[in-house]
């Protein structure tokens, strides 16, 4: 069985500074893992996705995330965090060939202060 | 490119009223999805087609939600009656085949029930 928890459901930053939203899995195999943002009203759009090559992807808007095995982690960050990153977001975990179900995260919601 | 097109955006009805929600996904995407999204959590799998085909609906209640996608291509998900229960956002999502992950999703339809 598959699952994935986000540690935070609410994260708040000030504008400019680092930002680190938390995710683990759980997965008897060797998982895909996605992270996907919602703004408001919003459909999801996909950040970045990790499908067993490089432990470090980086995605759109200067997100990146690093796979660890040995933490079961896949952590999203981003170096200074600009207004309009604040939404929803999603860590998605999923096997990676066959049917793709998504077992998606319960979301953190991101606030970014002025 | 078009993205996964949805409607309506927003549909307020009364209980026991049938509602009907339309997706038209991605061209050339096989595989379409539907997911219900319930107010602070993620999505969850409602049915899979494999072009006009239900490969995955085991969590869709099937004594009042049926969808169907007649010619492989757009998909129309209806819930007949509505319940107070089923206020939430529907989302639709689709994926370029079993050898393709990542799934697009377009901007949902949020239904409200009186």
């Amino acid at each position: 069985a598959q699952s994935v928890t986000q540690l935070d459901s609410h994260v708040s930053v000030s504008e400019g500074t680092p930002v680190l939203l938390r995710c683990n899995y759980s997965s008897s195999y060797s998982p895909s893992l996605f992270w996907y943002v919602q703004h408001p009203n919003k459909g999801l759009q996909l950040l970045l996705k990790y499908t067993s090559a490089a432990t470090l992807v980086k995605g759109i808007n200067g997100f990146e995330a690093e796979f660890k095995k040995s933490e079961t982690s896949f952590h999203l960050t981003k170096p200074s965090a600009h207004m309009s990153d604040a939404a929803e977001y999603f860590c998605v975990v999923t096997k990676p060939s066959g049917t793709y179900k998504y077992i998606f995260g319960t979301g953190t919601r991101l606030k970014v202060l002025a | 490119e078009a993205g996964v097109v949805q409607s309506p955006r927003y549909k307020i009805i009364e209980k026991k009223q049938p509602v009907a929600f339309w997706c038209n996904p991605i061209s050339g995407h096989n595989t379409l999805y539907w997911y219900l999204q319930n107010l602070g959590q993620g999505p969850e799998l409602l049915i899979r087609y494999e072009n006009e085909e239900a490969v995955d609906d085991s969590q869709l209640p099937k004594d009042r939600f049926s969808a169907e996608r007649l010619k492989g291509v757009d998909s129309t998900l209806k819930i007949q009656p509505a319940e107070l229960g089923d206020s939430a956002v529907y989302l639709c999502a689709s994926s370029l085949g079993t050898s393709s992950e990542t799934q697009y999703f377009g901007p949902g339809t949020r239904l409200l029930v009186l």
